[in-house]
């Protein structure tokens, strides 16, 4: 089975600028999915894009879809102290598969 | 909605003990997944459940692991014997089939020594 790989592994950047997450498969999906997991805490999701949509928007979040690049990008804009984690992509086909995740860190 | 509990939250335990984690899905959801989370393999599924019957068992590492439904509304995840390289964070999730959106527990931290 696939495994989304997220890009980069970690990322520090000051607040108020954007941060923007990669992550890329290999086969056909049904969705992708974006979770945030805080230190010591469980995955919490963020947002699902399905496979016919190309870009969705919850809050300061922007989800992108290229299913010919078989990629996806999260972006998070005007970032805050609050943004920082690890965020996780999800491939969707006949079962759920997360990437290693992303470490965002959203320096003072 | 009390989300998915999880218990104990964290178990230390010495190697070549029982180990039993425990997970109550939210009310109404179909699906439940176990997951295994450690710095160096990353988030592992164990194995997953619909309508309380084993789906895919692929992800349990070996025999000392096994998990059971036995109804909706509980789930457990055994380990016997317990083995130093057991330590890591299981996760519980549940969701229904569509959307398919997980929901994590926050998780049983277990050191085994």
């Amino acid at each position: 089975s696939q495994q989304g790989e997220e890009d980069p592994q970690a990322l520090s950047i000051q607040e108020g600028e954007n941060a923007t997450m990669n992550c890329s498969y290999k086969t056909s999906i049904n969705n992708l999915q974006w979770y945030r997991q805080n230190s010591g805490r469980g995955l919490v999701h963020l947002i699902l894009i399905r496979s016919n949509e190309r870009e969705k928007h919850s809050g300061r979040l922007r989800v992108t879809l290229d299913t010919s690049k078989k990629s996806s990008s999260l972006l998070i804009t005007a970032s805050r102290a609050a943004d920082t984690a690890s965020y996780f992509c999800a491939i969707r086909d006949d079962k759920i598969i997360f990437g290693k995740g992303t470490r965002l860190h959203i320096l003072p | 909605d009390a989300g998915v509990i999880q218990s104990p939250r964290h178990e230390v335990t010495e190697m070549g003990q029982e180990v039993t984690l425990r997970c109550k899905p939210i009310s109404g959801h179909n699906s439940l997944f176990w997951y295994r989370q450690t710095m160096m393999r990353g988030l592992e599924l164990l194995i997953y459940f619909n309508n309380n019957v084993p789906i895919d068992d692929s992800g349990m590492p070996e025999d000392r692991f096994s998990a059971k439904m036995p109804n909706a509304s509980f789930s457990t995840l055994k380990i016997q014997p317990s083995e130093p390289r057991d330590s890591a964070v299981y996760f519980c999730a549940s969701s229904l089939s569509r959307p398919d959106t997980q929901y994590f527990g926050p998780g049983t931290r277990l050191t085994v020594l």
